[in-house]
């Protein structure tokens, strides 16, 4: 049990496009989903937390205009990332959590380059 | 501030065993996790420490003292496989997950 899925597991966009991150809780309700983001060599960066049916929290440092994300469902959340650059290339990580729960299922991951 | 440190580096042999130390100083405590994470791939998890002493499950087991802030990961009959990041995080006082920056385990023949 306890499995969530990300897709796509790659992309690779060019300069000012936008790309969707799609991240999904399989076998239970994720009333809180994470956005994580990490470089080569690096821990991992929360980027925001967000709850079913309310706007996200983003941590000090990342533009929430630029990475947008949406939680409508108890299963699914989106990371949409806006005109995109190279500087935006990274593993982008999700992880959900039910109600009352304190452990993370982390998805697959996805790997974003930028052109 | 929150804090949590483990070591950058560690190199071990096959066969051996190895301990990984993690440090923490937080806001509120609900909870010490170790993850693994090998290389390109996402964290997954291996072991919930909530209250005082040692659990073990299989090769892997995991120590918390909550009076001193610390907590150990220790790895038995290490494999190659086992070579991976290995990931202390501290639940706090909103649930958040604080991360360390994480342990590079070398496993060498």
């Amino acid at each position: 049990g306890a499995v969530v899925s990300q897709h796509p597991s790659r992309v690779i966009c060019k300069s000012g496009t936008s790309v969707k991150i799609e991240c999904r809780s399989l076998d239970f309700q994720a009333t809180t989903m994470f956005w994580y983001r990490q470089f080569p060599k690096q821990s991992l960066m929360l980027m925001a937390t967000s709850n079913e049916g309310s706007k996200a929290t983003y941590e000090q440092g990342v533009e929430k205009d630029k990475f947008l994300i949406n939680h409508a469902s108890l299963t699914l959340s989106t990371l949409t990332v806006t005109s995109a650059h190279p500087e935006d290339s990274s593993f982008y990580i999700c992880s959900a959590r039910g109600d009352q729960d304190y452990e993370q299922y982390f998805g697959p991951g996805t790997r974003l380059t930028v052109t | 501030g929150q804090n949590i440190d483990q070591p950058t580096e560690m190199t071990a042999t096959e066969g051996a065993i190895v301990q990984i130390n993690c440090t923490y100083q937080t806001s509120g405590f609900n909870g010490l996790f170790w993850y693994q994470q090998h290389a390109g791939e996402a964290p997954t998890f291996l072991s919930y420490n909530v209250l005082d002493g040692l659990e073990e499950k299989g090769r892997f087991s995991s120590f918390l003292s909550r009076s001193k802030g610390y907590s150990y990961l220790l790895l038995k009959e290490l494999q190659m496989k086992d070579s991976a990041s290995y990931l202390c995080a501290v639940g706090d006082s909103n649930y958040q997950l604080i991360w360390g920056a994480g342990t590079k385990l070398i496993i060498k023949p």
